[in-house]
């Protein structure tokens, strides 16, 4: 069964400080996507970023960067000098390779604060 | 702008009573959901559409339902039948249904249903 753990239930951060979100994934495929979702108090979820099983690379954007180790099944997202605007909800989510956004695994999300 | 319009924001309903939440989009994608979030839970997919006149069950269908009249257009129904309505709704659209070719969903900014 596919599964995405985010352990982390709640983030309090002051700003400027770095904040890692960790993202755990259970599949039996071999092909698979990743992708962080970001979910501001207005409600609506904001794509962040998708990443095929094929390319392992970190990916950097901005402040925002992401660890994908296939290993240890883990996408973790940090955030370097966090700002206040970055508190949300965040969630990891996890894709068939061949498969349809409509299944799409979510994660139960990590709550960030970021105080001023 | 272009993006996910739903409505109402806020919606109070009694129990027994059936109730529509709007969702319309003008990005001419031609994939729709509709998902369910409960607090501190991650999106499970209640109904998607790939094309007019054509929808799909997802995870938690009972209790729903859904019509697909115009490719803008995607309402949702909570109907009495389903047990524990309260809870927040969020629509979602893609260029279409598979993963690979359209890399993210975009959402609504959410609809809160509470039953009194």
């Amino acid at each position: 069964a596919q599964k995405v753990t985010q352990a982390q239930t709640e983030i309090s951060v002051v700003e400027k400080e770095d904040v890692t979100l960790d993202c755990v994934y259970e599949t039996r495929d071999t092909t698979y996507y990743l992708f962080w979702y970001k979910q501001p108090p207005s409600g609506e979820l904001v794509f962040l970023i998708r990443r095929n099983s094929f390319d392992e690379q970190n990916e950097i954007s901005g402040r925002y960067s992401w660890n994908f180790q296939k290993s240890t099944s883990s996408f973790n997202f940090t955030i370097t000098a966090s700002q206040v605007v970055d508190s949300a909800v965040y969630f990891c989510a996890l894709g068939d390779y061949g498969g349809s956004q409509g299944n799409l695994i979510f994660g139960k999300g990590t709550k960030l604060s970021v105080k001023p | 702008d272009g993006g996910i319009t739903q409505s109402p924001k806020y919606l109070f309903r009694k129990e027994g009573q059936n109730v529509t939440l709007s969702c319309e989009q003008n990005l001419n994608h031609d994939a729709m959901y509709w998902y369910r979030q409960d607090p501190g839970q991650g999106l499970r997919l209640i109904y998607y559409s790939q094309i007019v006149n054509d929808f799909q069950k997802g995870d938690i269908a009972e209790g729903y339902s859904v019509s697909r009249e115009k490719k803008e257009s995607f309402p949702l129904t909570v109907t009495s039948a389903q047990k524990n309505p309260t809870a927040f709704y969020l629509c979602a659209s893609s260029i279409g249904q598979a993963i690979g070719v359209t890399g993210e969903l975009f959402f609504g900014e959410g609809s809160r249903l509470t039953v009194l």
